[in-house]
């Protein structure tokens, strides 16, 4: 069965430093895959999103993701983290088959000054 | 108004109430989604309406009951809940059903049962 981890429940930084956020994925054939940043109180809002192409993929905000197929990763990182930043941050991953979306569970951010 | 919206943004109620989640997207979609997110754990997706025909229900209790009316419009109709309904509820659309479309998400609804 399809399925998204997200090893790390939470995670803390210090404002400047650089970000790294783990995404693993189960699925046999490519997939959509995308990352969500929540902050408190709000929905999901999209970061970027990786179909096909160029496995390094930009986004909103500054933040990066890599496709690694031989991993069945896509990490989300960013090279310099703002206060602003500190959030809840979600990978997901769309299937063609059963057009199905699976979302993990979630890495929480801390920034510290 | 842009983007989805959903109302209330916090409702409380007790378990014998009967009340409904409201979202509505301005983005000319055709696809729209119930989540439900509870602390720890993955979005559990609930409902799929495509072209506002109900197209997917993941093995939701019948106490909650889906109501797509257009494309535009999305209910969440509640009864009897139990304590442990308690949750954010996300709507979402997308232009599609299919997942290589991103979903955009509404605010949620905070949902306290009593």
């Amino acid at each position: 069965a399809q399925s998204v981890t997200q090893p790390d429940i939470h995670i803390t930084v210090s404002e400047g430093a650089s970000l790294e956020l783990r995404c693993n994925y189960s699925y046999g054939a490519t997939p959509y895959l995308f990352w969500y940043v929540q902050s408190p109180g709000q929905g999901l809002q999209l970061l970027l999103k990786y179909f096909s192409g160029d496995t390094l993929v930009q986004g909103i905000k500054g933040f990066e993701a890599e496709f690694k197929r031989s991993q069945s990763s896509f990490n989300l990182r960013k090279p310099s983290v703002h206060w602003s930043d500190a959030a809840e941050y979600f990978c997901a991953v769309g299937a063609d088959t059963g057009n199905q979306f699976y979302f993990g569970t979630g890495t929480s951010l801390t920034v510290i000054p | 108004e842009t983007g989805v919206t959903q109302t209330p943004r916090h409702l409380v109620m007790g378990m014998t109430n009967k009340k409904s989640l409201k979202c509505e997207q301005h983005l000319g979609h055709n696809a729209m989604y119930w989540y439900k997110q509870s602390a720890k754990k993955p979005l559990e997706l609930m409902f799929v309406y495509s072209l506002e025909e109900r197209v997917e229900n993941n093995s939701v209790p019948s106490r909650f009951s889906p109501e797509c009316p257009n494309s535009s419009h999305l209910f969440l109709h509640l009864h009897t809940l139990q304590p442990e309904d308690s949750a954010l509820y996300l709507c979402a659309s997308s232009p599609s059903r299919t997942p290589r479309y991103e979903q955009y998400f509404g605010p949620g609804t905070r949902l306290t049962v009593t």
